[in-house]
């Protein structure tokens, strides 16, 4: 069954420094999208993305925070200076069309 | 907003008993319902969705959930737990059409399963 990876599992980073979390969508969807689960907390949504561009974004979602589909198969959050408060689990999914959406595993980003 | 309240934050069964994980939306219109499943150090499964029709559906591992839009709940259940079940369960909906793409999760419901 086809299913969205992520890489890497785990982020340490120092804060103040960029990080790319790498996402590989189901093949033939079409809508991607980034959310995040700080620690006890709910799944929050971050972006949304088709055709190449954004589609829709929360308030989370500053100018720290880009997306980007550099090739035909990968997708990348890309976090320009982090902070402690961006330590999180940062899962990615992806839907053919905009209703079902199949989650990753995540990865788990540690500001430190 | 639409928000969705997930009032347990910890279930406790037994194994073989039956379990009701309850589900309460804010929302105007008939969202898209969804509950996923999230194991330890595991992604988010997709267990079912509801998007019309027949009230009650079935998912995966032999869940089942109705959606009741007089209470404007979309409760989770399952007749006969297995350990396997010890997880964290999120409902989730999605509201709007066309541009609106986002889901909004309710804070979780950890299910502990007793052997």
């Amino acid at each position: 069954e086809p299913e969205v990876t992520q890489t890497p599992s785990h982020q340490v980073t120092q804060m103040g420094q960029e990080v790319i979390l790498r996402c590989v969508p189901i093949s033939n969807h079409l809508y991607f999208y980034w959310y995040r689960q700080i620690l006890g907390q709910k799944v929050e949504f971050l972006v949304s993305f088709y055709n190449n561009e954004i589609s829709e974004k929360s308030e989370i979602f500053d100018d720290q925070f880009s997306v980007e589909r550099p090739d035909g198969s990968n997708f990348t959050l890309k976090i320009r200076s982090t902070k402690l408060e961006d330590s999180a689990m940062y899962f990615c999914a992806s839907s053919s069309v905009t209703d079902t959406q199949y989650f990753g595993p995540g990865t788990r980003l540690t500001v430190l | 907003a639409q928000s969705v309240t997930q009032p347990d934050i910890h279930i406790t069964v037994s194994e073989g008993a039956s379990l009701e994980l309850r589900c309460n939306y804010s929302y105007g219109a008939t969202p898209y319902l969804f509950w996923y499943v999230q194991s330890p150090g595991q992604g988010l499964q997709l267990l079912l969705k509801y998007f019309s029709g027949d009230t009650l559906v079935q998912g995966i591992k032999g869940f089942e959930a109705e959606f009741k839009r007089s209470q404007s709940s979309f409760n989770l259940r399952k007749p006969s737990v297995h350990w396997s079940d010890a997880a964290e369960y999120f409902c989730a909906v999605k509201v709007g059409g066309a541009g609106s793409y986002q889901l909004t999760f309710g804070k979780g419901t950890k299910l502990s399963v007793i052997p």
